[in-house]
């Protein structure tokens, strides 16, 4: 069981495709995140997002777009990617920043880019 | 700046034995939380024990436990009566603001 649902869960794309990741919070969390793990490499926050406004953008390329249009609502969209861009996408939600808070991932969004 | 390290990027344990993963970390915060993160093959992130910094009495839950060594920023954890399901990667975090920081990873193999 999860409380934070992704969807696709693969997904293989031309580098001039246009797809989005979509990931949902049943938490009631304000806080939600996208963080890129690729292999060899430590969990790379890519964006915060707090009560729907961007907090935080880790200098991530412009080719990835977040869009966040309510607090349980989180989505990526993806456009001309790299092969390099290929990863796993996870989706994590927060009760906010205080100290201690958990966060609570998705099972992550399986990403190809050919 | 605020840094996660896991020096162990494999271990391997027997069923029903104990093992310890090593964390060590920097941080320039005086409270702060620690966290063990277990990653399985089904590849969802979950928590797994936290430690709050300000506590000097060490974290556990059920087989899990940490060794919380402030003053050397160590956060071992421990995984007592080792089971098939423990087969995961396992991260340790240090939040910092928005943040998590993450650990690089132990890969943990259970053998029968």
């Amino acid at each position: 069981e999860t409380g934070v649902t992704q969807t696709p869960r693969h997904l293989v794309m031309g580098m001039t495709n246009k797809k989005s990741l979509k990931c949902e919070q049943h938490l009631g969390h304000n806080a939600m995140y996208w963080y890129k793990q690729s292999a060899k490499k430590p969990l790379e926050l890519m964006f915060v997002y707090n009560f729907k406004e961007q907090t935080e953008n880790n200098s991530v390329p412009s080719r990835f777009s977040p869009e966040c249009p309510n607090s349980s609502h989180l989505f990526l969209h993806l456009h001309t990617l790299q092969p390099e861009d290929s990863a796993l996408y996870l989706c994590a939600s927060s009760q906010g920043f205080t100290r201690g808070n958990t966060i609570y991932f998705g099972e992550g969004s399986w990403l190809t880019v050919v | 700046a605020q840094t996660v390290t896991q020096s162990q990027p494999e271990m391997s344990v027997q069923e029903a034995e104990t093992v310890t993963l090593s964390c060590t970390y920097d941080t320039s915060e005086s409270d702060y939380y620690l966290f063990w993160y277990k990653q399985p093959p089904s590849r969802q992130m979950i928590l797994v024990i936290r430690q709050e910094a300000y506590k000097q009495q060490n974290a556990t839950e059920n087989r899990f436990s940490v060794n919380f060594q402030k003053a050397a920023k160590s956060f071992s954890l421990k995984i007592s009566d080792s089971q098939l399901g423990d087969a995961a990667m396992y991260f340790c975090a240090l939040p910092h603001g928005q943040n998590f920081v993450f650990g690089p990873g132990t890969r943990l193999s259970v053998l029968p």
